[in-house]
């Protein structure tokens, strides 16, 4: 099917333990991008990527990794999960022929929670 | 750096009408509006390009001051549906990240 789709969408893990979150989109959009949900801090940006090999930090990137060696690929990995990172996390893409004048297609998200 | 929405949240009737308020401290290429129900991923609303082109939605509008970096997002006539939290995203022409607000809770009410 066409879109953006995150796997898993449940997951509980225990902490220290290294996860990864899976982001891939079927329309070769460029611009890809990953935000973490709470309650009060709305969506908070942690990396972003232009294109493949081309990755960059957002606002809160400590304890998170990422890679993008495909487009169509955007993973992301907590390396040692903390408590702190229970949350909602979100993929987005954005095609990027013109820039940011188009939308945001987003994922339907990831529950993360961390024992 | 995370753009400012104003309120945190808003109660309405049916029929009442609210503005958002979203600022930014640097100069911006585009803004964007989405809006989220409860367990679900964000829906587009509209997007504001510097230079004054809108695209999106045909019943919500919205402003987008410029020399401010400054923008507003106008609910008409509320209606049930409007019921969500709105964010606005932007998104600067030196960079390719889309930075989101907080959100502003929007309760309408019969």
């Amino acid at each position: 099917d066409a879109g953006i789709t995150q796997s898993p969408r449940y997951k509980i893990t225990e902490t220290g333990r290294q996860v990864t979150l899976m982001c891939h989109q079927t329309w070769s959009h460029s611009y890809m991008f990953w935000y973490r949900q709470d309650l009060g801090h709305g969506l908070r940006l942690i990396y972003y990527s232009a294109a493949a090999d081309i990755t960059d930090k957002g606002e809160v990137p400590d304890g998170y990794v990422v890679s993008r060696s495909k487009t169509e690929n955007f993973p992301l990995t907590l390396e040692s999960a903390t408590r702190s990172q229970t949350s909602v996390y979100f993929c987005a893409s954005i095609p990027g022929r013109t820039g940011f004048d188009t939308e945001a297609f987003f994922g339907q998200g990831t529950r993360l929670t961390v024992v | 750096q995370q753009p400012v929405q104003s309120p945190q949240a808003v109660i309405l009737r049916e029929g009442e009408d609210a503005v958002i308020n979203c600022s930014s401290s640097k100069a911006l290429y585009s803004v964007h509006w989405y809006r989220q129900k409860h367990g679900e991923a964000p829906v587009f609303l509209m997007i504001l390009l510097k230079g004054g082109e809108q695209k999106g939605h045909e019943k919500i509008s919205a402003s987008f001051n410029e020399k401010k970096q400054q923008s507003s997002l106008y609910l008409t006539a509320s209606q049930l549906s409007y019921s969500g939290t709105y964010f606005c995203g932007t998104a600067r022409s030196n960079d390719y990240k889309l930075s989101f607000g907080a959100g502003t809770t929007v309760t309408v009410r019969a």
